[in-house]
């Protein structure tokens, strides 16, 4: 079955960076566009990324452009969020989900369990 | 503040139908670009509920149905049942923005 399973968050002082990490299984990773959802606490989702089935073009909401770069690598079927000079607002959880199309223009049909980044001093 | 408009609650007791609207502008929904609806249960992940503005997921019971029309979208929830409270998400795309946009959410509580 359909399985992503974020990892590398936690805490992290304003200013620091952080990786997160998406590994997928159960599908054919490299024909799936992905994205980065965040939801902060108490509050509604937020979409923050998307990256091509084949890493070939990217968005990003404009809170985070310049400073988070969404990255994958198909041989290890892992998505990736790097994100540069945190700030105390984007103290989130952070979803990985799988588009239902190449390009990440469709709806996503399988989200990841969620991943808590904290930014604070 | 988000791109598309959501209430921010909605109630209804058991058995009743209740609709929640998602308001969006000409660069998204009026645009012509798809809407989508997810269901977020307390403390899990959002849960794809329809997609494309009327279609259902397998496993997605019947009494869920969407709808659109101009720069606006509605979700319905007929027969209400007491594990449907949670909160409910549109999705679509803005062409000015580049951008993935939801809605603000809204919190639906059975009476």
């Amino acid at each position: 079955q359909v399985q992503l399973v974020e990892s590398g968050g936690g805490v992290v002082q304003p200013g620091r960076s952080l990786r997160l990490s998406c590994a997928a299984s159960g599908f054919t990773f490299s024909s799936y566009g992905m994205h980065w959802v965040r939801q902060a606490p108490g509050k509604g989702l937020e979409w923050v990324a998307r990256i091509w089935y084949d890493g070939s073009n990217e968005n990003y909401v404009d809170s985070v452009k310049g400073r988070f770069t969404i990255s994958r690598d198909n041989s290890k079927n892992t998505l990736y969020l790097q994100m540069n000079s945190l700030r105390a607002e984007d103290t989130a959880v952070y979803y990985c989900a799988r588009d239902q199309g190449r390009s990440g223009y469709y709806p996503s049909n399988y989200w990841g369990q969620g991943n808590l980044v904290t930014v604070s001093s | 503040q988000s791109v598309l408009t959501q209430p921010p609650s909605v109630s209804g007791a058991p058995g009743q139908r209740v609709t929640i609207s998602c308001t969006g502008t000409s660069s998204d929904i009026g645009a012509g670009y798809d809407v989508h609806w997810y269901q977020q249960l307390p403390g899990t992940a959002p849960k794809l509920l329809i997609y494309t503005n009327t279609n259902r997921p397998s496993g997605v019971p019947d009494r869920f149905s969407g709808s659109k029309s101009g720069t606006s979208a509605s979700l319905a929830i007929t027969g209400l049942q007491a594990e449907d409270e949670a909160d409910y998400y549109c999705q679509s795309y803005d062409s000015s923005l580049s951008a993935v946009v939801f809605g603000g959410g809204t919190k639906l509580t059975v009476l």
